[in-house]
């Protein structure tokens, strides 16, 4: 199995342009979370997903938009760039939302935004 | 107040140490526990749950003091390959989980 799988592995924007980032799951969990990790920042929530067609915020959602057409993939948009949107991004999935179920991560895609 | 705290580090120990970490969290209500690795630049990965009564896996120790809020992380014999971050992790919610700013080890021959 693949797992967690995320599409770019790197890019780098321009400030003002938009770009999706793609996370797919082959382990049919339910859950699926996007955080962003930034230097002495730890990671943190970005938006999360209880299931096919929901969605919902986490701690740092602002920027940033979501979409769960499908269960196995969960994307992140970034509709207009900005320098403090440079950072890795991680997508996570679990098999339920229960918070004692282990979350798998993906590789993590790194942006830059200049 | 940080929801998880940790001592970032790094804490340098030569091979063969015992090496301690601790975590303090801010939300009394948190029912679930971990430890989670990651390697410099790859993702994090579950290390261990922490269990009330304590458990243990190989060189690996996790405890957890609910009444002081905090969680520790015994690592035995450190061998090179222990060398990562070690990320401290409560649930935040019953979906979600608040991550600890990590602590890095480094282990020396």
């Amino acid at each position: 199995n693949a797992g967690v799988t995320q599409t770019p592995k790197f890019r780098v924007l321009k400030t003002g342009q938009s770009m999706t980032l793609l996370c797919a799951q082959d382990m049919n969990h339910e859950y699926m979370y996007w955080y962003r990790q930034d230097p002495g920042m730890g990671l943190r929530l970005i938006h999360y997903s209880v299931g096919e067609g929901t969605t919902a915020k986490g701690e740092v959602p602002d920027g940033y938009n979501v979409s769960r057409l499908k269960k196995q993939n969960f994307l992140l948009g970034l509709e207009s760039a900005a320098p403090s949107q440079t950072s890795v991004y991680f997508c996570a999935s679990s098999y339920t939302g229960s918070h004692s179920y282990e979350q798998y991560f993906g590789p993590g895609t790194r942006l830059t935004v200049t | 107040r940080k929801e998880v705290e940790q001592d970032p580090g790094p804490f340098n120990v030569p091979e063969g140490a015992t090496v301690a970490f601790n975590c303090t969290y801010s939300n009394s209500a948190s029912q679930s526990f971990f430890w989670y690795r990651q390697d410099c630049r790859k993702e994090p990965k579950l290390l261990m749950s922490v269990y009330s009564s304590g458990n243990e896996d190989g060189r690996f120790t996790a405890q957890l003091n609910r009444a002081s809020q905090y969680i520790s992380l015994l690592i035995r014999d450190s061998k090179l390959s222990d060398s990562a971050t070690y990320l401290c992790v409560v649930n935040s919610g019953y979906s979600t989980l608040t991550f600890g700013k990590g602590t890095m080890l480094l282990v020396s021959p």
